[in-house]
């Protein structure tokens, strides 16, 4: 059983470019949430995802980006026109139910870096 | 005021001592409390969870939790070059989980 797989590992845009990362969750899971960490930080919610349903984005900048999860593939979040300060790890995390409270579990991660 | 608060280290322990790490939080309504721990360029990994105050033992792991003060407590014994990692305490009381900054172990042989 495969666990949450995300890709790509490590991301290179310039500024002004797309970047996308993907999150495959853990088999059955169908609760999707993206964090970033920025270096010497802890771990900052962005988003909590079901199928096909954005739930809580509270912690998701207005601007530039999105997050999906279809019903089909895996979990999406978009930056558009990277900016500098979006370099960060950024990791998803699936979990069977509804909460985060015992069986989450993280992906490696996706390290962007905007030149 | 942040809502988790973490010294971020680093602490540095020779091996076999017994290690302490602590949060502080300011909101009352977190009733799920979770270390989590993260070695270099890897995703955390959930150590174990505590609901409410009280403590839990897993091995060499023991969780505290006191809710009255507000603080949460890590304790490893018998520590192994091989705990050295970034500790993370996280707490929610909902889907929302608000993680602290880590704290960075290093255990020396």
């Amino acid at each position: 059983n495969a666990g949450v797989m995300q890709n790509p590992r490590h991301l290179v845009r310039r500024r002004g470019q797309e970047a996308r990362l993907r999150c495959s969750p853990m088999k059955g899971h169908s609760h999707v949430y993206w964090y970033r960490q920025l270096p010497e930080e802890g771990l900052k919610f962005m988003v909590y995802l079901q199928k096909e349903n954005i739930i809580d984005e509270s912690g998701m900048p207005k601007e530039r980006f999105s997050a999906e999860f279809p019903k089909e593939g895996p979990s999406i979040l978009r930056i558009q026109q990277v900016v500098r300060g979006d370099s960060a790890a950024y990791f998803c995390a699936s979990s069977l139910v509804g909460d985060m409270n015992t069986e989450a579990f993280f992906g490696q991660g996706t390290r962007l870096t905007v030149v | 005021q942040k809502e988790v608060e973490q010294d971020p280290g680093p602490l540095s322990v020779p091996e076999g001592a017994i290690v302490s790490l602590n949060c502080t939080y300011s909101n009352s309504a977190f009733q799920y409390f979770m270390w989590y721990r993260q070695y270099s360029r890897k995703g955390p990994e959930l150590l174990m969870y505590t609901y409410s105050s009280g403590n839990k033992e897993d091995g060499r792991f023991t969780a505290q939790v006191d809710k009255s003060s507000k603080y949460i407590s890590l304790f490893i014994r018998d520590s192994q070059p091989s705990d050295s990692a970034t500790y993370l305490c996280a707490m929610t009381g909902g889907f929302k989980t608000i993680f602290g900054a880590g704290t960075r172990l290093f255990v020396k042989a």
